[in-house]
């Protein structure tokens, strides 16, 4: 299996505009999560979802983010419009079950936001 | 709310000086606690996933024990292939970091000289 996939690996972008992070879960998996990972705060929990439906979102800093998972294979994670604080790193996780499963983390994307 | 504290922030040991690594955890209900290894660029790598007290997992040079209040990983014996970010995160049943998504601390960088 290829893993947890991600794109792009590397976003630098101007404040203001709008950026889109993807990932492409295990297959088989049922549960997708988005993490944002930076020096200050560690990794934090943004959103994840259960067979396509978002189940928590209260990890979402505020409405300038959102997330869609519009089937099985896919979600995406949007922030428009981006601040400087958006700068960090957006892991993308899947796992076979909630509970105690392994989650099993894509290689992030680095986002810069200058 | 949730939390998870890890320390030392940052080890730095001679290659074959064995240490331990700490974990302490407050959670409403722990579901699980996991160990996941992180190298510079990478995601977390999974590790371990111990489920109640007393428990004890171990892989090549690692081993993970469980109480109540905080986990350990201890290193035996490690080699500069060690080197990396290790984190510790906990599942629980509570509203902290949602059912299914992980709380994870901040990490303990460890560096193995040759």
């Amino acid at each position: 299996d290829a893993g947890v996939i991600q794109s792009p690996r590397h976003e630098v972008t101007e404040m203001g505009q709008e950026v889109t992070l993807r990932c492409k879960p295990i297959s088989g998996h049922d549960y997708l999560f988005w993490y944002r990972q930076t020096m200050m705060r560690g990794l934090e929990l943004l959103i994840y979802f259960n067979n396509n439906v978002p189940i928590d979102d209260s990890g979402m800093p505020e409405d300038r983010f959102s997330a869609k998972m519009p089937n099985a294979s896919f979600s995406t994670l949007k922030i428009q419009p981006s601040e400087p604080r958006d700068s960090a790193v957006y892991f993308c996780a899947s796992s076979w079950k909630g509970g105690v499963y392994e989650q099993y983390f894509g290689p992030g994307t680095r986002l810069t936001v200058t | 709310e949730d939390q998870v504290t890890q320390s030392p922030e940052a080890l730095r040991l001679q290659e074959g000086e064995s240490s331990s690594l700490n974990c302490s955890y407050t959670v409403s209900g722990l579901r699980g606690l996991f160990w996941y290894r992180q190298d510079p660029g990478k995601g977390p790598e999974f590790l371990f996933t111990l489920y109640s007290a007393g428990e004890e997992k171990e892989k090549e040079r690692l081993k993970a024990t469980l109480t109540k209040k905080e986990s350990f990983l201890h290193i035996t014996a490690p080699k500069p292939e060690d080197s990396a970010t290790y984190l510790c995160a906990v599942q629980a049943g509570g509203s902290g970091g949602g059912a299914d998504g992980l709380t994870f601390g901040k990490g303990t960088h460890l560096i193995i000289q040759p």
